[in-house]
């Protein structure tokens, strides 16, 4: 079964356009993340939600809105897409909130290609 | 919130050999975690030292944390070819990760 998973693996659009990844874990775990990988490699983190509460909100673009329906599932909606934003999103979840003492589970990633 | 930063950026080696990566970090932190990713995938969580202790093992994995430093390091043993991956180090609570070490272990 597969602990934390994404939708879609990868996601080729154009510039200007408004598209949404899904994520969803099945951990049962309380906090979600979103991070962003470049093509350098260096995994930042945007968002984290406790309880569909957001606890994390890093310096990211009003572009980006994340949305958790339920525990289970933490969306990210991306609006008027940028060249800069092609990157590799990675969904994570974790038992507890984010102190750095959980683990965090990870999804296998969505590659967003703007063109 | 900080970074890890992981030396060496890049790392080549042979199978059977030992590896050994360092992480470094700026601020006091109550744990580490170490962390694999395979090319294409997510990260995998290895190992979490916690600011109390000094050494720890997993299998082939061996991390050491020096707070006076503020360092770690992860060494894998009687490396394989399926240990190819980038490595990366969360200091402290946020998880805020760095660019990681990229093993690469030919057979």
């Amino acid at each position: 079964d597969t602990a934390v998973s994404q939708t879609p693996k990868y996601l080729v659009t154009q510039m200007g356009n408004d598209k949404s990844i899904k994520c969803e874990q099945n951990l049962g775990h309380d906090t979600m993340y979103w991070y962003k990988q470049d093509s350098k490699k260096f995994l930042k983190i945007m968002f984290s939600y406790n309880n569909k509460e957001l606890i994390i909100n890093e310096t990211v673009p009003n572009r980006f809105s994340p949305k958790s329906p339920d525990k289970a599932h933490l969306n990210l909606h991306i609006n008027s897409l940028e060249l800069g934003d092609s990157a590799v999103y990675f969904c994570a979840s974790s038992q507890g909130n984010p102190s750095g003492y959980y683990e965090q589970y990870f999804g296998p990633g969505t590659r967003l290609t703007v063109t | 919130s900080q970074q890890g930063e992981e030396d060496p950026q890049a790392l080549s080696i042979q199978e059977g050999e030992n590896a050994t990566m360092n992480c470094s970090y700026k601020t006091s932190i109550n744990n580490l975690q170490w962390y694999r990713q395979n090319s294409g995938r997510g990260l995998v969580h290895l190992i979490l030292i916690r600011s109390n202790e000094r050494e720890k093992h997993s299998g082939r994995l061996r991390v050491t944390l020096d707070t006076s430093k503020k360092s770690s390091s992860l060494l894998i043993t009687a490396s394989r070819a399926a240990d190819t991956a980038s490595y990366f180090c969360a200091p402290g609570g946020k998880l805020i990760f760095g660019q990681g070490t990229e093993l690469s272990v030919k057979p």
